[in-house]
Order: C-alpha cells, then structure tokens, then sequence
C-alpha cells in the first residue's frame, strides 16, 4: 500500500525557518517524480514545486523561488522542503504528492502557521 | 501562467441526478505531439487530501467508478457524475500539467 506520510508542520514566527518531511513507503520512492502542494484551510489547492527522480532537477512555484527548497534522499524513502523566510501568506496544509505529470497519491498533510 | 477557471463555484445535485462540472484554461493545455490533454481532476472531501479521478482528460483513476467521466479539448473540459451518490459531496479541482506552475482551477463544491 502506497503511504506518504508528512511531518514538520509547526507555528512559526514571520522570517523564521521550517523543513518539512515526506515519508514514504509502498512503492519504489526512487523511480517517481514527486510534489509538494498546499492548501491555506477552507481555500483551494496550489502547486508548490517538484522534484525528479534523482533530485537534480527541481522546479518551484514563482510564489516559493528562492525561499523553499525542495530536496529527497531516496536511500532513506523521504522527500523535503525547506522553507526560509516564512511569510503569513505560507500558512497552510502541506501536501506531498507522488508523479510526475497527475498527482497520483497523497499524504494527509501537516500544518503550518506562520505568526508572531 | 495557465489560469484555470472552474464553474460553478458550488452546485447542488438532486440524488441520482447528472451534476456537470467545467474547467477552462487561459491557455491550450494540448499537445498535437502526443495527441492528449494535460488537465486533471481530483475531489477532495472534507478533512481528507485530494484523491485523483481523471487524468488526460478523460482517463479515469484505478477503482474510480465508472459514473465518473471527463471530456473535452483544448482550453474546455468538463467533469460530469452521471448520477450523484451520498459519497460524491465535496470539492472537485481541475488542473493543468502542461507547463508550470501546474496550476488549478478555485474548486466547485458539490452538495446535494
């Protein structure tokens, strides 16, 4: 059974930094694409990046560039991102997501709140 | 990059009735090379991650009943239930993977 699994929301205050973690398990994590996606609560859903295969191509929405990175260390299954001056605007649910075109699976999420 | 545009906002569907659901894309998300559409649809219940439905389009997802179908080409799509069931009440999202950001549409909330 394919399990995504996501970790490292937490309040944090405007400037500050978070990594959040994707676990993953059920499948082969090396062989797929994989995305991060978020959604503030009650709102709609906005693509955030996504990472190839081997981590050496990455590509990320203008609203994170130069802010979050998204990196995966497949020998140990789990995909990253690494948020660097948060702003209020980055509070939402995390979502990772597994493809490379149409996001197939999806972890449950993890919160993050952005506020002094 | 790609606006997608949903209408409507929200809906109400009668049990057992057709609830229709469009997407429209500020830009043609067909590619003529390999003759498919990159749009996407996903429902969301409430409190649960997204779940996809459809991709090229009009594929539908592994075990995702057949009362679900999309259609359409181009820049308009549509997403239609042929006959509502208690379990189809949430918010359905299209979105295009032709370039990014892969951008989706506001989200239709279905009722009944």
């Amino acid at each position: 059974e394919v399990q995504l699994v996501e970790s490292g929301g937490d309040l944090v205050q405007p400037g500050g930094s978070l990594r959040l973690s994707c676990a993953a398990s059920g499948f082969t994590f090396s062989s797929y694409w994989m995305n991060w996606v978020r959604q503030v609560p009650g709102k709609g859903l906005e693509w955030v990046s996504r990472i190839g295969t081997d981590g050496s191509f990455t590509s990320d929405a203008d609203s994170v560039k130069g802010r979050f990175t998204t990196s995966r260390d497949n020998a140990k299954n789990t995909l990253y991102l690494q948020m660097h001056s948060l702003r209020a605007e980055d509070t939402a649910v995390y979502y990772c997501a597994r493809g490379y075109n149409w996001q197939d699976y999806w972890g449950q999420g993890t919160l993050v709140t952005v506020s002094s | 990059d790609t606006v997608m545009t949903q209408s409507p906002d929200s809906l109400a569907v009668s049990l057992g009735e057709r609830a229709t659901i469009n997407c429209k894309s500020s830009q043609s998300v067909f590619y003529s090379s390999n003759n498919k559409n990159y749009l996407a649809w996903y429902q969301q219940r409430p409190g649960q991650p997204p779940k996809l439905l459809i991709y090229w389009a009009s594929t539908r997802d592994s075990g995702v009943p057949d009362r679900f179908s999309g259609s359409g080409s181009g820049t308009d799509f549509t997403l239609t239930i042929s006959s509502l069931q208690p379990e189809d009440v949430a918010m359905y999202y299209c979105q295009q993977y032709y370039s990014p950001p892969y951008t989706f549409g506001q989200g239709t909330k279905l009722e009944i």
